[in-house]
């Protein structure tokens, strides 16, 4: 069964610290994306990459940087972790569109910053 | 820009119909998505639709789309409680290159016995 896999379920952070969430996908997908969901406001974009080192931004990346040294991997980082930043995070995974069949997406890390 | 827009909330009674109703503003889009999201879990596609088709069946799912007026339905036959979920609509927008998509706000559904 193909797989989006976020390293945590569950975080708490301080105020202030470096934060890593991990997103690994064994579909050999090209595209991967972050998002945050938070109540009432739905998925927004965080960054998004659809090739190894390459990264885009997306609707919300203030606060925010990515990683994408290896085409399975996608890592989003807090720098200096924030209480606003207290969210829910969820990775996908897709193809390149033109053969668009929507995303995959991992179980999500719910992230608090205290 | 883009936007979808959902209602945030539905109630129904079990082995009713439910309708999730949903508007875009992106006529370009390629496809539009359903997603049902279950509480604590990430995202998982229900279905899709191809935009030059009008209707998609598929068991107890249906989905309508209205491309004069960008509405998008979703409706679920014979309601079960583990029907309970946010149901997302989704939107391609963009190049053929990116594959992004615009989500909604989602629909918090729950059902009632």
């Amino acid at each position: 069964d193909v797989k989006v896999t976020q390293s945590s379920r569950y975080l708490v952070k301080r105020t202030g610290e470096k934060v890593f969430l991990e997103c690994v996908q064994d579909m050999d997908h090209e595209n991967m994306f972050w998002y945050r969901q938070d109540p009432g406001l739905g998925l927004r974009l965080i960054y998004f990459s659809y090739d190894v080192k390459m990264k885009e931004k997306g609707d919300i990346p203030e606060g925010y940087s990515v990683s994408r040294e290896k085409k399975e991997r996608f890592s989003l980082i807090l720098e200096s972790a924030s209480t606003n930043q207290t969210s829910m995070y969820l990775c996908a995974s897709s193809l390149l569109a033109g053969i668009n069949y929507g995303y995959t997406f991992g179980s999500g890390t719910r992230l608090t910053v205290v | 820009g883009e936007d979808v827009e959902q209602s945030l909330f539905l109630s129904v009674r079990e082995g009713d119909s439910s309708v999730i109703n949903c508007t875009y503003t992106d006529s370009s889009s390629t496809y539009l998505y359903w997603y049902k999201q279950e509480p604590g879990a990430g995202l998982q596609l229900l279905t899709y639709i191809f935009s030059n088709m009008d209707m998609k069946q598929d068991q107890r799912l249906t989905v309508l789309l209205n491309k004069k007026d960008k509405h998008l339905s979703l409706r679920i036959a014979d309601t079960q409680t583990g029907d309970s979920a946010i149901y997302f609509c989704a939107e391609s927008i963009g190049s053929s290159n990116t594959g992004k998509l615009i989500f909604g706000q989602g629909t918090t559904s729950q059902v009632k016995p």
